[in-house]
């Protein structure tokens, strides 16, 4: 069975640009989280889907992050304008129906310089 | 809201060696779940061990096991025979249990050096 998939791995950008994060979940997974995860920090939630539908997206900066689930199946996390403070891994995860473990992809690494 | 707390940013311990990495959480909800997960270097954050609250037994997957206290919201992790492989940032978790995916609420992570 195919884990998450999360691309690009690595990502560099100067501040004030625009970046983009895929994530494609297990197949037949319906949950789909974004986590932000901060040098030295734990990971925090940003946005979790229940299908194409959003369920929780209070702590994501809306100002500056989007995200869609159109399909229902793969993802993307976008940023624009970045500010340094985005710096971090975004790690994407996804659960099967019925809730209970969450099965998380490699990551992706943001600079912002 | 829930929190959790980690509470040993580093720990180091000898190979072949036992280590108990602690954490504590705090929350209303009575229905939950507890994880541990392994993330090294690579970034993959992996599950290692998972508890029901409902449980009263404890959890354990090979070298890894669990100290569970619901009363003292306390789920401390022990690992036996310390492999070099061990070596990552561990997190502890919570996750209220429903029908639905619910987010985890993790700790700050404690890293682990296992030395040879």
């Amino acid at each position: 069975e195919a884990g998450v998939a999360q691309s690009p791995r690595y990502k560099i950008i100067e501040k004030r640009q625009s970046v983009a994060f895929w994530c494609n979940p297990i197949s037949g997974h319906a949950t789909l989280y974004w986590y932000q995860q901060i040098l030295g920090q734990g990971p925090k939630l940003l946005i979790q889907f229940q299908n194409n539908g959003v369920v929780d997206d209070s702590q994501l900066p809306k100002d500056r992050f989007s995200a869609e689930r159109l399909k229902g199946v793969d993802s993307t996390l976008k940023i624009q304008p970045a500010k340094l403070e985005d710096s971090a891994v975004y790690l994407c995860a996804s659960s099967p129906p019925g809730g209970g473990e969450q099965f998380f992809g490699p990551g992706t690494r943001l600079t912002v310089l | 809201a829930q929190t959790v707390t980690q509470s040993q940013p580093e720990m180091s311990v000898q190979e072949a060696e036992t280590v108990t990495l602690s954490c504590t959480y705090d929350t209303s909800e009575s229905n939950y779940y507890l994880f541990w997960y392994k993330q090294p270097p690579s970034r993959q954050m992996i599950l290692v061990i998972r508890q029901e609250a409902y449980k009263q037994q404890n959890a354990t997957e090979n070298r890894f096991s669990v100290n569970f206290q619901k009363a003292a919201k306390s789920f401390s992790l022990k690992i036996s025979d310390s492999q070099l492989g061990d070596t990552a940032m561990y997190f502890c978790a919570f996750m209220k249990r429903d029908n639905a995916g619910n987010m985890l609420t993790f700790g700050g992570g404690t890293r682990l050096m296992v030395k040879p």
